[in-house]
């Protein structure tokens, strides 16, 4: 089916370790986005990419690594975890179509709790 | 840093009733984006409104934007038990350049509709 897939959908990790979050897209769409969603924050960028190999900070990246070596796949990688990083991360895309009036296409989330 | 700010950040009707929502922002813009997140799910894109349009339609929902005053509101008329979910405004910043794609979400406006 086309769409955006994260794995997995809940993660329980302890403080320290290394976890990868995981997002696929069937759509071949150019820009793809992590968010993090926590109560009092609403949704805050995390790192972005517009294309194969091409990524950039967003608002909050510390602690936080990625990349995109295909077009499709953009995992998110927490090297070691803390307990701040415990929230929902949500994948995104959009299409590039030379304009900004695309929407984006979001993954059902990641419920990441670090203990 | 947060773009778009909604308000109220919660809101109870009745079925039938129409639900309004605000969206107050800090600089200019190219497009403002209204999405709906039902519980437990990720982001949906409801409606687009450019920075040159004051009014717009897609069914049940109308969304206006005042770029003089920095704001938009989302109107739900009709409203069903279904349209329970938290809504969150989003805005497309003009004076970035590579990030032009980036959205900054406000908190969200979370919605009951009552049976």
């Amino acid at each position: 089916d086309a769409g955006i897939t994260q794995s997995p959908r809940y993660k329980i990790t302890e403080t320290g370790r290394q976890v990868t979050l995981m997002c696929h897209q069937t759509w071949s769409h150019s820009y793809m986005f992590w968010y993090r969603q926590d109560l009092g924050h609403g949704l805050r960028l995390i790192y972005y990419s517009a294309a194969a190999d091409i990524t950039d900070k967003g608002e909050v990246p510390d602690g936080y690594v990625v990349s995109r070596s295909k077009t499709e796949n953009f995992p998110l990688t927490l090297e070691s975890a803390t307990r701040s990083q415990t929230s929902v991360y949500f994948c995104a895309s959009r299409d590039s179509a030379g304009e900004s009036n695309q929407p984006q296409h979001f993954g059902d989330g990641t419920r990441l709790s670090i203990l | 840093s947060q773009q778009g700010e909604e308000d109220p950040q919660a809101l109870s009707i009745q079925e039938g009733e129409n639900a309004t929502m605000n969206c107050s922002y800090k600089t200019s813009i190219n497009n403002l984006q209204w999405y709906r997140q039902n519980s437990g799910r990720g982001l949906v894109h409801l409606i687009l409104i450019r920075s040159n349009e004051r009014e717009k339609h897609s069914g049940r929902l109308r969304v206006t934007l005042d770029t003089s005053k920095k704001s938009s509101s989302l109107l739900i008329t009709a409203s069903r038990a279904a349209d329970t979910a938290s809504y969150f405004c989003a805005t497309d910043a003009s004076h970035s350049g590579a990030g032009s794609y980036q959205l900054t979400f406000g908190k969200g406006t979370k919605l009951s509709v009552i049976p």
